[in-house]
């Protein structure tokens, strides 16, 4: 099956602590994205990446980090200086960036503070 | 700057009522895209429809239609004999550049 994937499912962060958060698409997309959704609220753009090895912050990339070492994979850090990270975290994935593509989302990952 | 307002924050229908939602944008572009996705309880976001800013016609799919007009910056959604199934959060979104700009969604719950 074509897609992506995302995991874990659930995850929980102790304070201080770094987490990564998976995104694998075998869709042959060039382009993919993470979002963080808050309760109530829209999506917003964490970070993008357009080809393997480059990536550009987004609207809110302060505390996380990515790599984009092949195209398949896009993790996500959520480092110790994000100070409040709970939230539903969403990776998408297009052709190409531009305004015509159509980005794909994959099913999500909550994460959760302890 | 650009923006997407989705007024209707939460909607509750019986099934099999038409329930319509709005949503307005802001852009200074003159080519813009505009999105429209699901999002069940599950979480993950569902595709719907991409309607580019150079075709104004409404399109219709199964239940579904849209209506984007260009002079009041809408492009609006509206579901015929809603299910329970339909019940979900409704996103419409812009995307300029490649970066999508997301409303804040509106709950719709459609109960037997």
């Amino acid at each position: 099956d074509g897609g992506i994937t995302q995991s874990p499912k659930y995850l929980f962060r102790k304070e201080g602590q770094n987490v990564t958060l998976s995104c694998e698409q075998n869709l042959n997309h060039d382009a993919m994205y993470w979002y963080r959704q808050d309760p109530g609220q829209g999506l917003r753009l964490i970070y993008y990446s357009q080809i393997v090895n480059d990536f550009q912050k987004g609207d809110i990339a302060e505390g996380y980090s990515v790599s984009r070492e092949k195209k398949e994979s896009f993790p996500l850090t959520v480092t110790s200086a994000q100070k409040n990270p709970t939230a539903f975290y969403l990776c998408a994935s297009s052709r190409i960036t531009g305004g015509a593509e159509t980005q794909y989302f994959g099913p999500g990952t909550r994460l959760l503070v302890l | 700057a650009q923006k997407v307002t989705q007024a209707q924050t939460e909607i509750s229908v019986v099934e099999k009522e038409d329930v319509t939602l709005d949503c307005v944008y802001e852009t200074r572009d003159t080519t813009y895209y505009l999105f429209w996705y699901k999002q069940p309880p599950s979480g993950e976001l569902v595709f719907l429809i991409r309607r580019n800013s150079f075709d104004e016609q409404n399109e219709i799919s199964g239940r579904y239609s849209w209506n984007f007009q260009k002079s009041t910056s809408s492009f609006n959604f509206t579901i015929t004999a809603s299910q329970v199934v339909d019940s979900a959060v409704y996103f419409c979104a812009l995307n300029q550049g490649g970066k999508l700009i997301f409303g804040q969604g509106t709950e719709l719950s459609v109960k037997p």
